[in-house]
């Protein structure tokens, strides 16, 4: 079975820090994801990635960025967070053209 | 571009009565439409996909290309059913994890 690993489920961080989102996928995905939940909204796509060191921009990407160093890990960085990027922050990995495989998801509250 | 309509926030109905699910696309090219659920304190999954066209859970959703929907459907609803049912599309030529997802129903089904 797919695992998909947040490394935290509850975050909360100061105006303007810097924040780090970890997540780890051990079924050897090449895509991953990162989107964020918000009640009524939806899901909305930040950042994917198909590759190592590859990115792109997805729907929502103003003040946030990523990094792909290895294949199983993708990091979600909000430069200076502010208080409307409180969210629930959803990782998602997938095998191609396959459904995605989500985490459990990291709360971030921005205060 | 692709969008993704629920219609319903929020849909409740009692134990053993029919439930549907609505979802309407607008998509230009060949879609690959999902349902995704999420049951309390568990993480987002997969409930079933068209291309498969299978029962999961007792529900089953059929693409109508002509009304551009794909709506969820179960004759008889049970308690454990409640739960956040989002509905994705995705491009059969782009990779299926860059999906466009409704904003999302929450069912209630009541004793």
């Amino acid at each position: 079975d797919v695992k998909v690993t947040q490394s935290s489920r509850y975050l909360v961080k100061r105006t303007g820090e810097k924040v780090f989102l970890e997540c780890v996928q051990d079924m050897d995905h090449e895509n991953m994801f990162w989107y964020r939940q918000d009640p009524g909204l939806g899901l909305r796509l930040i950042y994917f990635s198909y590759d190592v060191k590859m990115k792109e921009k997805g729907d929502i990407p103003e003040g946030y960025s990523v990094s792909r160093e290895k294949k199983e890990r993708f990091s979600l960085i909000l430069e200076s967070a502010s208080t409307n990027q409180t969210s629930m922050y959803l990782c998602a990995s997938s095998f191609k053209n396959s459904p995605l495989h989500f985490g459990n998801g990291t709360r971030l509250t921005v205060t | 571009a692709q969008r993704v309509t629920q219609p319903e926030k929020l849909l409740s109905v009692f134990k053993g009565a029919p439930v549907e699910l609505k979802c309407n696309y607008s998509y230009s090219g060949s879609p690959e439409l999902f349902w995704y659920v999420q049951y309390s304190r568990q993480r987002l999954q997969l409930l079933l996909r068209h291309i498969s066209r299978e029962s999961i859970k007792g529900f089953t959703a059929d693409l109508n290309k002509g009304e551009t929907s794909f709506h969820l459907k179960k004759p008889f609803a049970q308690e454990e059913d409640s739960a956040m049912y989002y509905c994705a599309l995705s491009g059969r030529d782009t990779n299926a994890g860059k999906s466009t997802f409704g904003d999302g129903t929450t069912l209630t089904v009541k004793p």
